[in-house]
């Protein structure tokens, strides 16, 4: 494991549905990402937290929420998604945002459905 | 915008062969350049990173290089083998900017 860890790992929901995303890390990281992927493609930047204040939102339309309760802690909440946001969601980690000597760490991702 | 892109969606070889794959970038260099490697169905993993002042830099059977000139960073894998197959990411990072490559499947074949 990579200590990032994400729940659940698959995740099948219907255009109206309500659900939620969860991403755990006890690395000590203070900075936390929401990545998008989709095949073939580049992963696209969601969100970013550091030290538990979002920095960054990359114009992700509003049916996509974050959370971040704590510094370990980050959410993604979702609501009345469309079928184009199928895709693997990542969550990963670094010191803090500006420290990335070492890399992000990622979790295993959460492979959403929208049906 | 800044963009990276890795040229080749897919490169196989033979076992024991050195995997080369391709990462360019545009406009200004970055800060620095790392690589991942994905297998199917998990993250990425976080495998080595070079410095816009480094030419070149090593870990056991990877070697990864950065050309400022050709804005273009290599990575090799040497002596290669079967559990080397994987997607490979590079992603160019600068001022708090991370920003990837849509990866390079390898496929090593025994």
């Amino acid at each position: 494991e990579t200590g990032v860890t994400q729940t659940p790992r698959h995740l099948v929901m219907g255009m109206t549905n309500k659900k939620s995303l969860k991403c755990e890390q006890h690395l000590g990281h203070n900075a936390m990402y929401w990545y998008k992927q989709s095949a073939k493609k580049p992963l696209e930047l969601m969100f970013v937290y550091n030290f538990k204040e979002q920095t960054e939102n990359n114009s992700v339309p509003s049916r996509f929420s974050p959370e971040c309760p704590n510094s370990s802690h980050l959410f993604l909440h979702l609501h009345t998604l469309q079928p184009e946001d199928s895709a693997l969601y990542l969550c990963a980690s670094s010191q803090e945002v500006g420290q990335a000597n070492y890399g992000y760490t990622f979790g295993s991702g959460t492979r959403l459905t929208v049906v | 915008s800044q963009k990276i892109e890795q040229n080749s969606e897919a490169l196989n070889i033979q076992e024991g062969k050195t995997a080369t794959l391709t990462c360019n970038y545009t406009n200004y260099s970055p800060a620095y350049l790392q690589w991942y490697r994905q297998d199917p169905g998990r993250g990425p993993v976080f495998l080595l990173l070079i410095r816009e002042n480094e030419k070149e830099k090593r870990k056991e059977r990877l070697k990864v290089t950065f050309d400022t000139t050709l804005k273009q960073s290599l990575f090799h894998i040497t002596a290669s083998q079967p559990a080397d197959s994987a997607t490979y990411l590079c992603a160019r990072y600068n001022n708090n900017d991370m920003r990837f490559g849509a990866g390079t499947r390898l496929t090593v074949k025994p």
